[in-house]
C-alpha cells in the first residue's frame, strides 16, 4: 500500500486566499483524521471521520475551516479565507475500524503532511 | 479527561548513552498508550504501543517503554543512542474502544551528540 497520501506537500499563499488540502487514506481504513502541527500548540486534532461521516469537529478552530469526505478514498480540508496564523503543517491520518483485528486496529498511519505558509 | 505530559521539550544525549524520554498520562480508564517518532519533513511513525498486554513493550529500533500504572507513566528508553535516533518523539493516549480521539503530548526533540 502507498500509505496515506497528502497533497500539496508545500503551499505558500497570501492572506485572504482559499486553501484546499487533500488526503487519500489507506484503502480499507474506516477512520480519517486531520491534525495541525505548530511549534506553539503541538499536534492538535481538528476533525475526524468514520465511514465518510464527520464524528467530532470540536477541534476545528473557526468557521473559516471546513472538511469534507465525499467518499472513502478522499478528503479535503479547506481554509477560506486564510490568515497568517493558519501557517502550520497539516497532517492526515487513518486507521482501520476496531473490528478489523486487534493488534493494528488502533494505530494511526500518518501522511507526510502539507506545510502551509500564509503570507 | 485524557491528557499527556512530556517532560522536557529538548533532550540531548551522547552517542552510546542511555536515552530516556518521559511521558505521564491522565486517564479515567485503562488507556492505550503510544510512542511515535517524527523525522524532519516526515509524518509521525509508530515506535511502539501499549494495549494492556505486557507492561514492558518493545518497539522498533531498539526502543522500549514500560507502563507503570501506579506512576501513570510510560517512559521511552533505549540503552544506547545512535546518531540516527535524532528526531522528535511524541507520546499519545487513546481510550480505545468507542472513542477515537488520540491525544498527543507536545513532543520531545532528541539530539544525539557525537
Amino acid at each position: 500500500d502507498a500509505g496515506v497520501i497528502q497533497s500539496p506537500r508545500h503551499e505558500v499563499t497570501e492572506m485572504g486566499q482559499e486553501v484546499t488540502l487533500r488526503c487519500k487514506p489507506i484503502s480499507g481504513h474506516d477512520y480519517l483524521f486531520w491534525y495541525r502541527q505548530t511549534m506553539m500548540r503541538g499536534l492538535e486534532l481538528l476533525i475526524y471521520f468514520n465511514n465518510n461521516v464527520p464524528i467530532d469537529d470540536s477541534g476545528m478552530p473557526e468557521d473559516r475551516f471546513s472538511a469534507k469526505m465525499p467518499n472513502a478514498s478522499f478528503s479535503t480540508l479547506k481554509i477560506q479565507p486564510s490568515e497568517p496564523r493558519d501557517s502550520a503543517v497539516y497532517f492526515c491520518a487513518s486507521i482501520p475500524g476496531w473490528d478489523r483485528g486487534p493488534s493494528g486496529a488502533n494505530v494511526l498511519t500518518f501522511g507526510a503532511g502539507s506545510r502551509l505558509t500564509v503570507l | 479527561a485524557q491528557s499527556v505530559t512530556q517532560l522536557g521539550s529538548h533532550v540531548s544525549v551522547s552517542e552510546g548513552a542511555l536515552v530516556l524520554l518521559r511521558c505521564n498520562y491522565s486517564s479515567s480508564v485503562p488507556p492505550y498508550l503510544f510512542w511515535y517518532v517524527q523525522y524532519p519533513n516526515q509524518g509521525l511513525q509508530l515506535l511502539l504501543k501499549y494495549t494492556s498486554a505486557a507492561t514492558l513493550v518493545k518497539g522498533i529500533n531498539g526502543f522500549e517503554a514500560e507502563f507503570k500504572k501506579s506512576e501513570t507513566s510510560f517512559h521511552l528508553t533505549k540503552p544506547s543512542a545512535h546518531m540516527s535516533d535524532a528526531a522528535e518523539y511524541f507520546c499519545a493516549v487513546s481510550l480505545g474502544s468507542g472513542t477515537y480521539k488520540y491525544i498527543f503530548g507536545t513532543g520531545t526533540r532528541l539530539k544525539v551528540l557525537a
